[in-house]
């Protein structure tokens, strides 16, 4: 277990809606990434947050946003949910933004 | 435009037998690979890792090696195990997109008894 954890588990949400997803980071680390994997693919990088700002973000629309809190655990918050965006979507944590991540367990996404 | 692939999307080996797992990844100036292995439901789990300035790098029953010249990463697996079924990926990481981690599409790895 990495110690970085992820909620919900699953969430189903209709088109149009919004939803937040969290994620709690591994003690003692300031930095957490944001990755979309779709069926069958590789991780997509969303964005990433250092000591609450963000550093550095993919190839994803405005309606995906996200904070860092002080204690460094992070929210994800997609607007205007369509369908293409049923994933799994992952949280990993690391020390610093160059060190090695770790990921949580995911939050499964569909959206009807 | 950015990419990192691998060469099989299925690898299926004997209990006991080595596997191997390649990776070309398409950006020389990347400085940072790591190989991830997900089972099915879960997270990516990190197994190993590289950086640019070392061509091979053992950690316990694996052995990755970087081949700079053809942009070639490998993962090797020595006596492979059941429990090593999963997916595979390798992943890289450029200097100026720190943290961007840039995932290639994966390698099953099935490990028949």
């Amino acid at each position: 277990e990495t110690g970085v954890t992820q909620s919900p588990t699953h969430l189903i949400k209709t088109r149009g809606q919004q939803v937040t997803l969290r994620c709690s980071s591994q003690s003692g680390h300031n930095t957490v990434s944001w990755y979309q994997q779709a069926l069958g693919q590789g991780p997509q990088f969303i964005f990433q947050y250092y000591r609450e700002e963000e550093n550095g973000r993919g190839n994803f629309p405005p309606r995906f946003s996200g904070l860092q809190f002080p204690n460094y655990s992070s929210e994800l918050n997609v607007n205007a949910l369509e369908l293409d965006d049923s994933a799994l979507y992952l949280c990993a944590s690391s020390l610093t933004m160059a060190d090695t991540q770790y990921f949580g367990p995911g939050t499964r996404l569909t959206v009807l | 435009g950015e990419s990192v692939g691998l060469h099989l999307p299925t690898l299926s080996v004997q209990e006991g037998d080595n596997s191997i797992i390649n990776c070309a990844y398409s950006n020389s100036a990347s400085d940072y690979f790591i190989w991830y292995k997900q089972e099915s439901g879960k997270g990516p789990q990190f197994i190993i890792d590289i950086r640019s300035n070392m061509d091979k790098r053992q950690g316990q029953r694996v052995t990755v090696l970087l081949n700079k010249t053809v942009k070639h990463l490998s993962l090797q697996i020595a006596a492979t195990q059941p429990g090593d079924s999963a997916v595979y990926f390798c992943a890289e990481n450029t200097p100026g997109n720190t943290g961007k981690l840039i995932f290639g599409q994966g390698t099953t790895l099935q490990v028949k008894p």
